[in-house]
């Protein structure tokens, strides 16, 4: 129940291609989901966070789409260049206590 | 203003040997969480303070660890007795803590090998 589960595992995409990242989750306590961008040596960044109460979030580029019934979210990577290549991370928390990640999806834009 | 930062970058020991990391958080961060990433992984949960009290401890964090964070601003985190199955990246994040401001930002991490 405290898993979360992140698909695909590796994604490689055109320049200017929509990469899309997946992530399902079994708890339904879980009530803010973010998603962070780390590189290689780095800690990771936040990118990007949604509350279950909304379906969609956008913010630049980026975009969460959020599915509370079925208990998966996603990122969208609109118009993505070859410095968005990093590994990605979905999360989960619970009142602002611990993340508990996915697996991570290795992103390579090629220009 | 200054985010979160981490010291040493990196650190090689000897099996066996003591090593302690320091994580310094965002000024006003009331919550500060240690986690552990191995290569290829997610980032995994060892513990968090809320000032100065250790909320939470997560099973991964045998007897051999120790963190604290005694005034409430920079946290700790001892390991005892390293073995090679430490050896990994440590992440620190802080957090504002109150209301409903969840957002976690992330230091640089200590890597650790452990020989």
């Amino acid at each position: 129940q405290q898993q979360v589960k992140q698909s695909p595992q590796s994604l490689i995409v055109q320049k200017g291609g929509i990469p899309i990242i997946n992530c399902a989750y079994e708890n339904t306590a879980f009530d803010y989901f973010p998603w962070y961008q780390q590189f290689p040596g780095k800690g990771p960044a936040l990118l990007i966070a949604i509350r279950p109460d909304v379906s969609e979030k956008k913010e630049g580029r980026f975009t969460i789409s959020f599915n509370k019934s079925a208990k998966q979210f996603s990122l969208h990577i609109m118009d993505s260049q070859p410095g968005d290549s990093a590994t990605y991370f979905c999360a989960a928390t619970y009142q602002g206590g611990k993340l508990i990640f996915g697996q991570g999806t290795e992103l390579s834009v090629k220009p | 203003d200054t985010g979160v930062s981490q010291d040493p970058r990196h650190k090689i020991t000897k099996r066996g040997q003591n090593v302690t990391f320091r994580c310094d958080p965002i000024s006003e961060h009331n919550r500060l969480y240690w986690y552990r990433q191995t290569l290829g992984q997610g980032p995994e949960f060892l513990t968090y303070f809320q000032n100065e009290a250790q909320l939470e401890k997560s099973r991964l964090l045998s007897d051999r660890f120790s963190a604290e964070r005694p005034k409430g601003s920079f946290s700790t985190l001892e390991i005892q007795r390293t073995e090679q199955g430490d050896s990994a990246m440590y992440l620190c994040a802080s957090s504002l803590g109150w209301g409903d401001v969840y957002e976690q930002y992330f230091g640089p991490g200590t890597r650790l090998t452990v020989t």
